[in-house]
């Protein structure tokens, strides 16, 4: 497989359920993003992995847990959440973050997205 | 703080009529200004970077601009595949969002056979 891949293509869950979205990347890039898509409102980025290492938060609500335990793969642990969570979660990957590159580096691979629901 | 506006908000066009999709952006030292495009149901898919004012870029019948405020993808002669939603980003030299990426609301175009 090539590009980045995420999986569940669609979710529903109810407020009470856990449930995780899984990414991965084939594209030996450094850095990797969770960003959330809603209707009418432009990407909101969540959180950022450099070298497996978090190295943003954009004062993301605590019922997301990212975890990343490689270079390669990427989660996004959910529990807890609310109706207004429902939302498009899409993950990407770049050769490096753009604190360490040079502009070209920061084009970034997106992943088909998770289409949540929560009930 | 970082601000990216996105006009039209939808676009609907006959097969080869010839239009212009404006970015207009406000940021702190701009690195660079991205495209992408987005297909219902998939993710953004990267078409340019621009990094100064009066670089351009093409690709097939899409052309990109920069000036010191604002973009345009410029489409030619479109036909229905190009149809998609697209999406302006800009990456600031310092601060900016997390990752330097301020994206647009974006432009739904439509192109009618």
């Amino acid at each position: 497989e090539t590009g980045v891949t995420q999986t569940p293509r669609h979710l529903v869950m109810g407020m009470t359920n856990k449930k995780s979205l899984k990414c991965e990347q084939h594209l030996g890039h450094n850095a990797m993003y969770w960003y959330k898509q809603s209707a009418k409102k432009p990407l909101e980025l969540m959180f950022v992995y450099n070298f497996k290492e978090q190295t943003e938060n954009n004062s993301v609500p605590s019922r997301f847990s990212p975890e990343c335990p490689n270079s390669s793969h990427l989660f996004l642990h959910l529990h807890t959440l609310q109706p207004e969570d429902s939302a498009l979660y899409l993950c990407a990957s770049s050769q490096e973050n753009w604190r360490q590159g040079p502009s070209g580096a920061n084009v970034l691979t997106f992943g088909a997205g998770s289409r949540l629901t929560v009930l | 703080e970082d601000q990216v506006t996105q006009s039209p908000e939808a676009l609907r066009l006959q097969e080869g009529e010839s239009s212009s999709l404006n970015c207009s952006y406000t940021v702190s030292g701009l690195r660079g200004l991205f495209w992408y495009r987005q297909d219902p149901g998939k993710g953004p898919e990267f078409l340019f970077t621009l990094y100064s004012a009066g670089e351009e870029k093409e690709k097939e019948r899409l052309k990109a601009t920069l000036t010191k405020k604002e973009s345009f993808l410029h489409i030619t002669a479109p036909k229905p595949e190009d149809s998609a939603t697209y999406l302006c980003a800009v990456q600031a030299g310092r601060g900016g969002g997390a990752d330097g990426l301020t994206f647009g609301k974006g432009t739904h175009l439509i192109i009618q056979p």
